[in-house]
């Protein structure tokens, strides 16, 4: 199977809100509410910020909220800050023979 | 605190062998299921392998399954990734993740990352 499809780059200006889709098929993100995203600053390791669609663990701030619909899920973040400038990736249940794909990356800039 | 840190990486000759390492603390390691993930240099995440709580369930991207092998020592909070039959597609930071508690798919933790590079 293919990795989940994902817009390569957005951007937005500090107190902005973005969106990052996600998208895959029925067998995937359509099929599961295990979608999950993940903050990755250059260097550094992979943060969990959203998991089962649209839970947040804690620490994480309420800007950052996920949803879903059909084969697509979406990350959205409001009140855009220098800090959340990263790459962004999403992470779906495929089923019991691939277990899970992950997104191709989206890089936010924080104009 | 949670921590994950690996070790092990290094440079290898494509075709040799190299293990991995994930030492594990600040939690009761033997109640997760944990997996690796690899990142090749600019490229996307890409989960490679995940083991059962008493190890005795793997699997493997189809990418690696024959050639890498996943096991835990829960008597020393240890992950290991066995890699054999390098090859230079191979490449890539590979990171231990522990998986999300209970009846959920995703991964909450993530140590720093080993970096694997296969070259002659």
């Amino acid at each position: 199977q293919s990795a989940l499809t994902q817009p390569r780059s957005v951007s937005g200006s500090p107190g902005q809100s973005v969106t990052i889709s996600c998208t895959g098929s029925s067998s995937d993100v359509g099929g599961s509410n295990y979608v999950s995203w993940y903050q990755q600053h250059p260097g550094k390791a992979p943060k969990l910020i959203i998991w089962d669609v649209t839970k947040r663990p804690s620490g994480v701030p309420d800007r950052f909220s996920g949803s879903k619909s059909g084969n697509t899920a979406s990350l959205a973040i409001s009140g855009l800050q220098a800090e959340d400038e990263a790459d962004y990736y999403c992470c779906s249940y495929a089923g019991s023979y691939t277990f899970v794909l992950f997104g191709g990356g989206t890089r936010l800039t924080v104009l | 605190e949670v921590q994950l840190v690996e070790s092990g990486g290094g440079l290898v000759q494509p075709g040799g062998s190299l293990r991995l390492s994930c030492a594990a603390s600040g939690f009761t390691f033997s109640d997760y299921w944990m997996h690796w993930v690899r990142q090749a240099p600019g490229k996307g995440l890409v989960w490679v392998s995940r083991l059962s709580t008493d190890g005795s369930t793997t699997m493997y991207a189809d990418s690696v399954k024959g050639r890498f092998t996943i096991s835990r020592d829960n008597t020393k909070d240890t992950l290991y990734l066995e890699m054999n039959s390098l090859r230079a597609d191979d490449t890539a930071v590979y990171y231990c993740a522990r998986g999300l508690y209970g009846h959920s798919v995703g991964f909450d933790y993530w140590g720093r990352g080993a970096l694997v590079t296969v070259s002659s």
